[in-house]
Order: structure tokens, then C-alpha cells, then sequence
């Protein structure tokens, strides 16, 4: 049962615009929420996470919001450029656990 | 620099083989994973290891089994390769925090085994 739902499959936007991509969880006890960057040929790098006690955290043009109620997150990256175009996944995990669980990943395209 | 390093970056077996994949990492970490990457499927992970000698079943074990002897070195083993095992195989390595807080998983750049 796949516990992190993740969606676009794939986006497409334009360079300078706002890329959103969102996920959902299922098991409330995650207190722990990654996000993974894949470039192709590459493995995943982390880009930035967030813990449930705050709402939202940014580093530089990537921001995660984070909604505990809903049990929703979503990656936000501002003035997309194109070299952001590349693979990327969300995760899930419990504190003092090593298990990642990941989104299906979604495809950016940042066009020129 | 954390560096996780995969024997091979492209593999071609025939069925029915035994296939190893070797992967090494350079930082003493206690953990190491090894997933399999399918397109619209996502990170799916097979197994990991949080010590020497120690490994838990992930979400997708069946046809393969690892082996950790020594900390940096985690092996996947297919013990009879199979057409659906075709895929992209990443391993992954992690520290274990010692204060409760949060842990990286650096990962290797792959290897792409294609059984026929």
C-alpha cells in the first residue's frame, strides 16, 4: 500500500514561473518529510526538508508548505530555471526509523 | 564529500543467472539501502541494513538477498535473474543521528541491469 501519493507524474513550466508539486500521506505518525532531487544519470540528492512543527520552510527559490490536518506537503520552487529540470521525490519517515518512503516521483521540465 | 560508489553503471544478464551488485560507501555509516527505481513506481526499497551482518526485508525482497560483511560494503544479490528484475538498482547510504534528529540518505548514480 503505497503511503506517500505524489502528483503531477510530470510538469512542464516555463522559465521564471512557479513549479508546485504536491504530495499526501497516510500514516500521521511521519514526522519527518524529505525532499529528493534526481538529475539524469544521477542518484537522488536531498534538496531540503521539513518537520511538522513548522508550516513551511525555504531555502533560497525552494520552499516546502507543510498542512498537518490535511496531511499534505508540497515543494514550491520560484523562478524556475532550467537547470532545475529533473526528477523529484518526496519522502516520509519516522523519527529514530532509517526507512525513507517515497512519492512516485514527478518530471520537471523547465522550458527556456 | 559523502561518496556512495556502485560497482557498475550498466549491467546486461540472461536469465537464470546469478547476478551481484556491489556498492561502497566512504563515510562509516551504519546504514545502507538498496532500492529499485521504476518509471511511475518511484524509490521502491528492497532491503537495508543498519549494522554488519544485520539486514531487514523492505517493501519488495522476494528474488533477491544481500550481504553486508564489512561496514562500508553492501552487496544485492539476484539469485536467479528474471525479466522483471530489469531496472534501475540504487544504493543508498545513512548516518544514525544520536540525538533523535533527522538522516540523509546519499545515494549512489546507479546501475541499470537489463535481464534478457
Amino acid at each position: 500500500q503505497q503511503q506517500v501519493k505524489q502528483s503531477p507524474q510530470s510538469l512542464i513550466v516555463q522559465k521564471g514561473g512557479i513549479s508546485i508539486i504536491n504530495c499526501a500521506y497516510e500514516n500521521t505518525a511521519f514526522d519527518y518529510f524529505p525532499w529528493y532531487q534526481q538529475f539524469p544519470g544521477k542518484g537522488p540528492a536531498l534538496l531540503i526538508a521539513i518537520r511538522p512543527d513548522v508550516s513551511e520552510k525555504k531555502e533560497g527559490r525552494f520552499t516546502i508548505s507543510f498542512n498537518k490536518s490535511a496531511k499534505q506537503f508540497s515543494l514550491h520552487i520560484m523562478d524556475s530555471q532550467p537547470g532545475d529540470s529533473a526528477t523529484y521525490f518526496c519522502a516520509a519517515s519516522l523519527t529514530g526509523f532509517q526507512k525513507l518512503v517515497f512519492g512516485t516521483g514527478t518530471r520537471l521540465l523547465v522550458s527556456p | 564529500d559523502v561518496k556512495v560508489t556502485q560497482s557498475s553503471r550498466y549491467l546486461v544478464k540472461r536469465t537464470g543467472e546469478k547476478v551481484f551488485l556491489e556498492c561502497v560507501q566512504d563515510m562509516d555509516h551504519e546504514n545502507m539501502f538498496w532500492y529499485r527505481q521504476d518509471p511511475g513506481l518511484g524509490l521502491r526499497l528492497i532491503y537495508f541494513s543498519y549494522d554488519v551482518k544485520m539486514k531487514e526485508k523492505g517493501d519488495i525482497p522476494e528474488g533477491y538477498s544481500v550481504s553486508r560483511e564489512k561496514k562500508e560494503r553492501f552487496s544485492l544479490i539476484l539469485e536467479s535473474a528474471s525479466t522483471n528484475q530489469t531496472s534501475m538498482y540504487l544504493c543508498a547510504s545513512s548516518p544514525t543521528p544520536r540525538t533523535g534528529g533527522s538522516y540523509e540518505q546519499y545515494f549512489g548514480p546507479g546501475t541499470r541491469l537489463t535481464v534478457t
